[in-house]
């Protein structure tokens, strides 16, 4: 079993519609990331955060820190919304944040 | 900004030979990352430098593989000697650490590496 679980693995969603991509994690962590990568290959910071939510546009991030899970949204889906999302968690070892280990991904399609 | 700058952009080699990425970060930056990103593995963090010293190499997959950062602006991954199973997109990626090692990261356009 992956560390860091994402779900789902694809999705096709029609712009307007409002995504949702979830983050599961088995191991303590001192802060969560999403990064998106573009069909190009460039890859963007979205968020860090260790608890509550974020938003920033129509992104709005969510973490629930007991329940070790994170929620990446998206409202008003457009198709440049089109990319791969990636799910980091910043693992906790002896009390100090090290080790950064990524999720596979979720590769969002929206059409018009 | 110029942002996080990598050259070579492609990269393509023949098994044996060496091969020597660069990476200039974010100025002001004091964290630097280098990542590897493969089909069957995804993207994996090699070794990340803060303040040019090297705080954690427990991701460089083997003696094959070294990073350096002589100064706050340049950092390179070399790989000596090359073989197919290193082909991947190796990117890097720099951010400034004020409470943790992990702030935001920006990342570069990554070099994609071919190694024949």
């Amino acid at each position: 079993k992956n560390e860091v679980e994402q779900s789902p693995q694809n999705l096709t969603a029609q712009e307007g519609e409002f995504i949702t991509i979830n983050c599961s994690y088995s191991v303590g962590i001192s802060a969560l990331h999403w990064l998106q990568q573009h069909p190009g290959g460039g890859i963007v910071s979205l968020f860090m955060l260790s608890s509550g939510k974020k938003k920033h546009g129509r992104l709005i991030a969510t973490i629930n820190i007991q329940e070790k899970h994170s929620s990446l949204h998206i409202t008003a889906s457009h198709p440049r919304d089109s990319a791969v999302y990636i799910c980091a968690v910043t693992q906790l070892s002896g009390g100090t944040a090290s080790k950064l280990t990524f999720g596979t991904g979720t590769r969002l399609q929206v059409t018009l | 900004d110029a942002g996080v700058i990598q050259s070579p952009r492609h990269e393509v080699t023949e098994m044996g030979q060496e091969v020597t990425l660069r990476c200039k970060p974010i100025s002001g930056h004091n964290s630097l990352f280098w990542y590897r990103q493969t089909m069957m593995r995804g993207l994996e963090l090699l070794i990340y430098f803060n303040n040019n010293v090297p705080i954690d190499d427990s991701g460089m997959p083997e003696d094959r593989f070294s990073a350096k950062m002589p100064n706050a602006s340049f950092s390179t991954l070399k790989i000596q000697p090359s073989e197919p199973r290193d082909s991947a997109v190796y990117f890097c990626a720099s951010s400034f650490r004020a409470s943790g090692p992990w702030d935001t990261q920006y990342f570069g356009p990554g070099t994609r590496l071919t190694v024949l």
